[in-house]
């Protein structure tokens, strides 16, 4: 069956650091690709996604290119602020429509 | 337009006890989901529902969830007895139409507790 795993986290960083999260993935086919953030006292919210090989999602400094060699999907962001702390869940979603999550990554960022 | 909405946020029962949990899709979203992450664990699918038919139950733990949507708007998902293991945030999602190029709208969560 298809499943997502990412790094262990918390990840604590200072502001303005470089922001690497981890994601590979085990699916058929050829799945979709996303990550969802999760703010404090919220629900998930969409930030990036890719849907075929080599594409790469982007918003709000957040990148993440869909590896089909590697079977990864990794977030980045060049440059982190305090109100990015939160939560990242990598997912895949194949040909049904229900999401495969990962663990989620806890990131934590200080001045 | 608002977003997907769930009820309760927070819900603390004990052992052997029901609870019903509420979630009411964005308007015009046939499409609704059920996810719940236990103990700081992934994000598992539960069921799909395409209007008021079950399109995908197989992420459903055993024969003490039941998950309704009556008229294809809100759905409710029951728990009945509650287990200690049941304790978790329980997501509810919509989306407009089907396949994975549809973004799924989340919910805030509830969070159940078993005690």
């Amino acid at each position: 069956g298809n499943s997502v795993t990412q790094m262990e986290g918390p990840v604590t960083l200072s502001e303005e650091a470089f922001l690497t999260i981890n994601c590979t993935y085990t699916a058929t086919g050829y799945p979709s690709l996303f990550w969802y953030v999760q703010y404090p006292g919220e629900g998930l919210q969409l930030l990036l996604k890719a849907t075929k090989a080599d594409d790469k999602g982007s918003n709000k400094g957040f990148e993440a290119t869909y590896r089909k060699e590697t079977t990864s999907f990794h977030l980045e962001k060049g440059s982190v602020q305090v109100s990015d702390s939160a939560v990242y869940f990598c997912a895949l979603a194949g040909t049904a429509s229900k999401l495969t999550f990962g663990t989620g990554t806890r990131l934590q960022v200080t001045l | 337009e608002a977003g997907v909405t769930q009820f309760p946020s927070h819900s603390v029962i004990e052992k052997g006890q029901t609870v019903t949990l509420r979630c009411d899709p964005i308007s015009g979203h046939d499409n609704l989901y059920w996810y719940r992450r236990v103990m700081g664990k992934e994000i598992k699918f539960l069921l799909h529902f395409v209007k008021e038919s079950k399109q995908d139950e197989s992420g459903m733990p055993n024969n003490r969830f039941l998950a309704e949507r009556t008229g294809g708007t809100y759905s409710t998902l029951k728990v009945q007895p509650a287990e200690l293991e049941d304790s978790g945030v329980y997501f509810c999602a919509s989306s407009e139409g089907q396949g994975p190029y549809n973004e799924q709208f989340f919910g805030p969560g509830t969070r159940l507790t078993v005690l």
